[in-house]
């Protein structure tokens, strides 16, 4: 079975902070796919990153860094000065490659506010 | 490129009463999901369509639920005999199928049953 554990359930740091999410995963494939989604207030899950189980380089985006290393089955997220539109419920979820399907098992979540 | 839309956002029902909800997926993809997301949870996958074939159902979709997508474009879920139990988020997502296949989610129907 496919497990995701974010265990920080709340963080809060004050505006310009860097911070780390973390992410840690279980499963017996070889092949897998991780995310991230960000959830603002309004709801809607916002798509933020794709990596597969073969690629593991960290990768930056803006503000945005994540750190993917399998021999710790984790899947790190940083966000490097923060600001205050960073405020959201943020998602860890790993892919079932089973028959295709890339239906997504997700994590419970980190709900991340910043502080002006 | 329009995303992904859902309707309604919010519905108030009694329970006992059925509803439907309604997704619109991104246009060109052939693949759509329902998850549903209770308080202080991530989604939980619901069931998932490639084109007009329901390829999968989670055990979470009890005979009360049935989901259709008649012409591999919008997707119906609707829940028979609502229980109190049933209060969630629905969430929709859609994706096309391929190596970078990618699923994109909608705004969300939130349902609350009295």
């Amino acid at each position: 079975a496919q497990k995701v554990t974010q265990a920080q359930t709340e963080i809060s740091v004050v505006e310009k902070e860097d911070v780390t999410l973390d992410c840690v995963y279980e499963t017996r494939d070889t092949t897998y796919y991780l995310f991230w989604y960000k959830q603002p207030p309004s709801g809607e899950l916002v798509f933020l990153i794709r990596r597969n189980s073969f690629d593991e380089q960290n990768e930056i985006s803006g503000r945005y860094s994540w750190n993917f290393q399998k021999s710790t089955s984790s899947f790190n997220f940083t966000i490097t000065a923060s600001q205050v539109v960073d405020s959201a419920v943020y998602f860890c979820a790993l892919s079932d490659k089973n028959f295709g399907n890339e239906k997504l098992t997700f994590g419970t979540g980190t709900r991340l506010t910043i502080i002006p | 490129d329009t995303g992904v839309s859902q309707d309604p956002r919010h519905k108030i029902t009694k329970r006992g009463q059925n509803v439907t909800f309604r997704c619109d997926p991104i246009s060109e993809h052939n693949r759509l999901y329902w998850y549903r997301q209770t308080l202080g949870q991530g989604p939980e996958f619901l069931t998932y369509f490639q084109n007009e074939a329901q390829l999968e159902k989670s055990r979470l979709l009890s005979n009360r639920f049935s989901a259709e997508r008649p012409k591999g474009s919008f997707s119906t879920l609707e829940i028979q005999r609502t229980e109190q139990g049933d209060s969630a988020m629905y969430l929709c997502a859609s994706s096309l199928a391929g190596i970078r296949d990618t699923q994109y989610f909608g705004p969300g129907t939130r349902l609350t049953v009295l």
